[in-house]
């Protein structure tokens, strides 16, 4: 089945741009979702469908594909972007939807 | 607002039994598939297992086939994990999750606060 590859950890400083890669061969057959995972916390998605976004995450959240690798890119990082983030699609290879999940990146806001 | 709501989680022995139960309120939820994810301590996300709307199909990750049944109960918006000879692997946070179909992918919309299974003796 696939694998989904993140770096695992990714500093940057209150209002610079963070962006989390994620490669696998999933893509561009497959959509991308990414999720935050805060600590304690259920994980909230925040892009779907490669680069849409859900009714109530901010707009400084957007999503990019690119060949194998998809990117979920945080502009204007805020404190509250401190989180754990996961990249998912699924491999339907076997005959059915397996859902794949990313390595996860932990983003860490200087 | 779509709520999903786990319970049944606690310690058991290697080798017992446990049965999660997921709540599921503001929405339809007859209409949608619906997965459990686990999390073990400190690792990333699993995908358990799904269900589709109507019960009709039913998939399972290779770490649980044949030990995990999954069920629902579309008359009280229930979904169900039932979790047989349980072993140390298995303890972790598992979450009730609602499926999205993008028409190509699959994905998930939206998250229960999840339910913590430990196995230790």
């Amino acid at each position: 089945s696939y694998e989904l590859t993140q770096r695992p950890s990714v500093s940057v400083s209150p209002g610079q741009t963070a962006r989390i890669t994620c490669t696998g061969d999933a893509f561009p057959k497959q959509h991308a979702y990414w999720y935050q995972q805060k600590p304690g916390q259920a994980p909230v998605l925040v892009i779907y469908k490669d680069s849409e976004r859900p009714s109530g995450i901010p707009e400084r959240f957007s999503g990019s594909s690119s060949g194998t690798t998809v990117t979920l890119t945080i502009s204007g990082v805020q404190a509250e972007d401190e989180a754990d983030y996961y990249c998912q699609s699924t491999d339907s290879s076997g005959g059915y939807p397996n859902y794949v999940f990313g390595t996860g990146t932990k983003v860490t806001v200087l | 607002e779509v709520q999903l709501v786990e319970s049944g989680g606690g310690l058991v022995k290697p080798g017992g039994s446990l049965r999660l139960s997921c709540a599921a309120s503001g929405f339809t939820f007859s209409s949608y598939s619906m997965n459990w994810v686990r999390q073990a301590p400190g690792r990333g996300l699993e995908w358990v297992s799904s269900m589709s709307s109507t019960g009709s199909h039913i998939y399972y990750a290779d770490s649980v086939k044949g030990r995990f049944t999954i069920s629902r109960d579309n008359a009280k918006s229930s979904l169900y994990l039932q979790m047989n000879s349980l072993r140390a692997e298995d303890t972790a946070v598992y979450y009730c999750a609602r499926a999205y179909y993008d028409g190509d992918t699959y994905g998930v919309d939206y998250w229960g606060q999840g339910t913590l299974v430990t196995v230790s003796s």
